[in-house]
């Protein structure tokens, strides 16, 4: 079974605070996502990543940055967060010709 | 025009009925169609493929109409249990293989 495991399922911290949100994939997969969801937005991209040391943008990457030193690990951070960044933030993993499997879900409040 | 684009419901349905659901997309070229089920507040986990044959799995049939660019999920006898968001992906819907989710159709089962 595959598993992608998200360091917190629960997380408050405060504005302007540095953020950092870990995902481990045991499958040995090159593509690892991180998305935001929403109500009523349905789920949005925020960075992916094909290999270790490599990065692309998603649709909403302003206020983010990503990290992958690791190709099991894939980090996303927030620079400086922002009560705009309050939400559920979803990693996901995916092997060539594959469905996306997903972590646990963090849910982040900045107050 | 969006990508992939969803009727998000809610389908408000009685134990045992038939329901189907629809979710369109924009990209001819698309490659590889999926099902996920999304309950509240968790992540979103894999139902199934669809394939260009269309296929099965107990209650539950997928099916992929590449003319009119769309894809269908069918719940058959549904359950309480089936209560639920559910989620179509779409590889290759923006032009690249990243997928795309549509914003997902929400099912209400009631007794």
């Amino acid at each position: 079974d595959v598993k992608v495991t998200q360091s917190s399922r629960y997380l408050v911290k405060r504005t302007g605070e540095k953020v950092f949100l870990e995902c481990v994939q045991d499958m040995d997969h090159e593509n690892m996502f991180w998305y935001r969801q929403d109500p009523g937005l349905g789920l949005r991209l925020i960075y992916f990543s094909y290999d270790v040391k490599m990065k692309e943008k998603g649709d909403i990457p302003e206020g983010y940055s990503v990290s992958r030193e690791k190709k099991e690990r894939f980090s996303l951070i927030l620079e400086s967060a922002s009560t705009n960044q309050t939400s559920m933030y979803l990693c996901a993993e995916e092997g060539a010709s594959q469905p996306q499997h997903f972590g646990d879900g963090t849910r982040l409040s900045i107050l | 025009r969006k990508e992939v684009e969803q009727d998000p419901g809610p389908f408000n349905v009685p134990e045992g009925a038939t329901v189907a659901f629809n979710c369109t997309y924009s990209n001819s070229a698309s490659q590889s169609f999926f099902w996920y089920r999304q309950d509240c507040r968790k992540e979103p986990k894999l139902l199934m493929s669809v394939y260009s044959s269309g296929n099965e799995d107990g209650r539950f049939t997928a099916q992929l109409n590449r003319a009119s660019q769309y894809i269908s999920l069918l719940i058959r006898d549904s359950k309480l249990s089936d209560s639920a968001t559910y989620l179509c992906v779409v590889n290759g819907a923006g032009g690249s293989y990243i997928p795309t989710f549509g914003r997902g159709t929400s099912l209400i089962v009631h007794p």
